[in-house]
């Protein structure tokens, strides 16, 4: 069972240029999250989804971009790419609130440097 | 704007202490979580909270949740070095109809050292 998948791990971006950060899901999850981490700090909503075709921005989400077209899928987008978008990004899923004690599963995260 | 504040940001503590850590969230809330990050890796979930007066324990860690104060706790009891990491607790907002959709306020997290 893979759980949340995130590709790349790494990725050094120069100023300007764009990127996609993939996410993938197998647990059939309707939520899907992106988060960022900043060092040594805790982790900030970018978008959220809560099912195929339906996104919504959370607390940061200007210079970013999602969609949604699958259950399994929910990439984000970083059309111009800048110094602060330097972080750890997230992505999470979660099934419908409401169906027990469950908490959001986090993928290992994508490292991007942008210089 | 739901905001989320642990105390203390850092914690060093001896093998065999107990201890805990706070969180303070700001506005109404359904659910909150505590998840466990090690250097470079991913969050692991540690606890679930959704009722006023809850109280999860699992091995030397127990969470509780007292909704009237805003207010959970994550008590450690006879610290063990495996437990250094950063500790974080995470709150879902809910929007003015009442819904969450899982949206998470994170704290700042608590950085716990246990030594020998």
């Amino acid at each position: 069972n893979a759980g949340v998948t995130q590709t790349p791990k790494f990725r050094i971006l120069k100023i300007g240029q764009s990127m996609t950060l993939q996410c993938t899901q197998d647990m059939n999850h309707n939520y899907m999250y992106w988060y960022r981490q900043d060092p040594g700090m805790g982790l900030k909503l970018i978008y959220y989804s809560v099912g195929a075709g339906i996104t919504d921005k959370g607390e940061v989400p200007n210079g970013y971009n999602v969609s949604r077209s699958t259950t399994e899928d929910f990439p984000l987008r970083l059309e111009l790419a800048a110094p602060s978008q330097t972080s750890v990004y997230f992505c999470a899923s979660s099934p419908l609130l409401g169906t027990g004690n469950q908490p959001q599963h986090f993928g290992d995260g994508t490292r991007l440097s942008i210089l | 704007e739901l905001k989320v504040e642990q105390n203390p940001l850092f914690l060093s503590m001896q093998e065999g202490k107990n201890y805990t850590i706070y969180c303070n969230y700001s506005t109404t809330s359904d659910r909150l979580y505590w998840y466990r990050q090690d250097p470079g890796k991913s969050l692991e979930s540690l606890f679930v909270l959704l009722s006023n007066g809850a109280v999860k324990q699992e091995g030397r860690l127990m969470a509780s949740l007292d909704t009237k104060a805003r207010l959970s706790t994550l008590h450690i009891t006879a610290a063990v070095h495996d437990l250094s990491a950063t500790y974080f607790c995470a709150v879902a907002g809910v929007n003015a109809g009442g819904t969450s959709y899982g949206k998470l306020t994170f704290g700042q997290g608590t950085i716990l050292t246990v030594h020998p």
